[in-house]
């Protein structure tokens, strides 16, 4: 069936430095995209979201980029803290809103 | 904002027992909840998707006999394990979307479940 992948499953980045985090996704018929954040032992945590009428959107600390062209998704993370280490997911979904999850990235932040 | 809340948090249980594992929209009514399990070190797998007032939807390759899941109200589905077995163990995850919505799907803070 169809899936979302990630390129990295763990990213080491120094504190401060600005964290990028890639996802591509197979499924063309999708048209909505979030990225969660998973700390250990807990459900997943809503980071960001974005339709696919858009190809970029900024939160606090956080932007998603979207290129339907190629099918990717990534999550920027700027001055990146001790907090942020967690595993990121992407996930996309499509008619049937069913979400569909990537496979994760670990992110470690190095003080 | 929304909260979703899940109990237990943990179980440890015996080999064959079930358990059954809730989820509850605190502040808003869902109409869809979605259940998910995840393995160690692995990816959230949808389980099936929980309606209101009917049959639960299952992705292919789950046993809908072995996981039974009840959506009774509009703020309330529970997921029972039957008969469990060791290879049941996994974080059991729910979540729940607005009753109006396709927007934010909210999730529960999981459900360990240890089979011995």
């Amino acid at each position: 069936g169809e899936s979302v992948g990630l390129h990295l499953p763990t990213l080491s980045v120094q504190e401060g430095d600005n964290s990028i985090i890639n996802c591509a996704y197979s499924n063309s018929a999708s048209d909505y995209f979030i990225w969660y954040k998973q700390e250990s032992g807990k459900g997943p945590q809503f980071i960001i979201d974005i339709r696919s009428n858009m190809d970029k959107r900024q939160g606090q600390r956080v932007t998603v980029l979207l290129n339907k062209t190629v099918k990717h998704l990534s999550l920027q993370i700027a001055a990146t803290q001790p907090g942020d280490s967690a595993v990121y997911f992407c996930a996309e979904e499509a008619a049937g809103n069913k979400l569909t999850f990537g496979g994760g990235t670990r992110v470690l932040v190095k003080p | 904002g929304a909260v979703v809340s899940q109990h237990p948090s943990w179980v440890i249980c015996k080999s064959g027992t079930s358990v059954k594992i809730e989820c509850r929209s605190l502040d808003f009514q869902a109409t869809t909840m979605f259940w998910y399990r995840q393995f160690p070190k692995q990816s959230l797998m949808l389980m099936a998707t929980s309606n209101e007032g009917s049959k639960a939807t299952y992705e292919q390759g789950v046993e809908k006999d072995k996981f039974l899941i009840n959506h009774a109200s509009l703020t309330l589905s529970t997921l029972t394990v039957t008969s469990a077995h060791p290879e049941d163990s996994s974080f059991y995850i729910c979540s729940a979307r607005a009753e109006n919505g396709r927007g934010e799907l909210f999730f529960g803070e999981g459900s360990r479940l240890t089979v011995l």
